[in-house]
């Protein structure tokens, strides 16, 4: 069974463009979720969507956005690019059983450089 | 406001040489607390989940055990293939899916 993939795996740009990430969950799977992993932070969640909706952000500002599509693939707009967005970008898939928590299943991430 | 601490922040063992793994956590009602792997660079690998107080679950030389304030990962006769970063985390009733985790422990173990 292939696991959680991302794309690009690494990705370089400059302050004040946009990046957009992507991720296919594992097949079965339709909750998606997103987190940044910076260095020393740890990783703080972003972003869960889940059968096509947004359900639930973390603390970040509204230039980091995104969407799931109808395959529950997603992908994840960074606009506005600041330095400190420099990170390893982590997504994770999971089955929405609504009961006990769902096990999070991550990618490999993709890589984040803002220059 | 729910949070997790790891400790200790780095562990250095010598092959063989078995020791714990500490996860402390404060959540309003935990739903679940999840343990996993990270190389470097690499996403986290799934290793455990654990649901309520008593419970254990064990893989190869990995144990983990869960109580009602914190959780613990035994290594037993560890490789230098176990040397890794270990991440736990928890999700709480009503989080509304995301996972709240700790910083690590940075494990690395000798030959």
């Amino acid at each position: 069974e292939a696991g959680v993939t991302q794309s690009p795996t690494h990705l370089i740009k400059t302050r004040g463009q946009q990046a957009t990430l992507r991720c296919s969950p594992i097949s079965g799977h339709t909750s998606v979720y997103w987190y940044q992993q910076a260095l020393g932070l740890g990783l703080q969640f972003l972003l869960w969507y889940d059968e096509g909706e947004e359900r639930n952000r973390g603390n970040f500002p509204p230039r980091f956005s995104g969407r799931q599509f109808p395959n529950y693939s997603s992908e994840l707009n960074v606009n506005a690019l600041e330095l400190e967005d420099s990170a390893l970008y982590l997504c994770a898939s999971s089955p929405r059983t609504g009961g006990v928590a769902d096990t999070q299943y991550f990618g490999p991430g993709t890589r984040l450089t803002v220059l | 406001e729910d949070q997790v601490t790891q400790s200790p922040e780095a562990l250095r063992l010598q092959e063989g040489e078995s020791s714990s793994l500490n996860c402390s956590y404060t959540v309003s009602g935990l739903r679940g607390l999840f343990w996993y792997r990270q190389d470097p660079g690499k996403g986290p690998e799934f290793l455990f989940t654990l649901y309520s107080a008593g419970e254990e679950k064990e893989k190869e030389r990995l144990k983990a055990t869960l109580t009602k304030k914190e959780s613990f990962l035994h290594i037993t006769a560890p490789k230098p293939e176990d040397s890794a970063t270990y991440l736990c985390a928890v999700q709480a009733w009503g989080s509304q899916g995301n996972l709240i985790f700790g910083k690590g422990t940075k494990l690395s173990v000798k030959p």
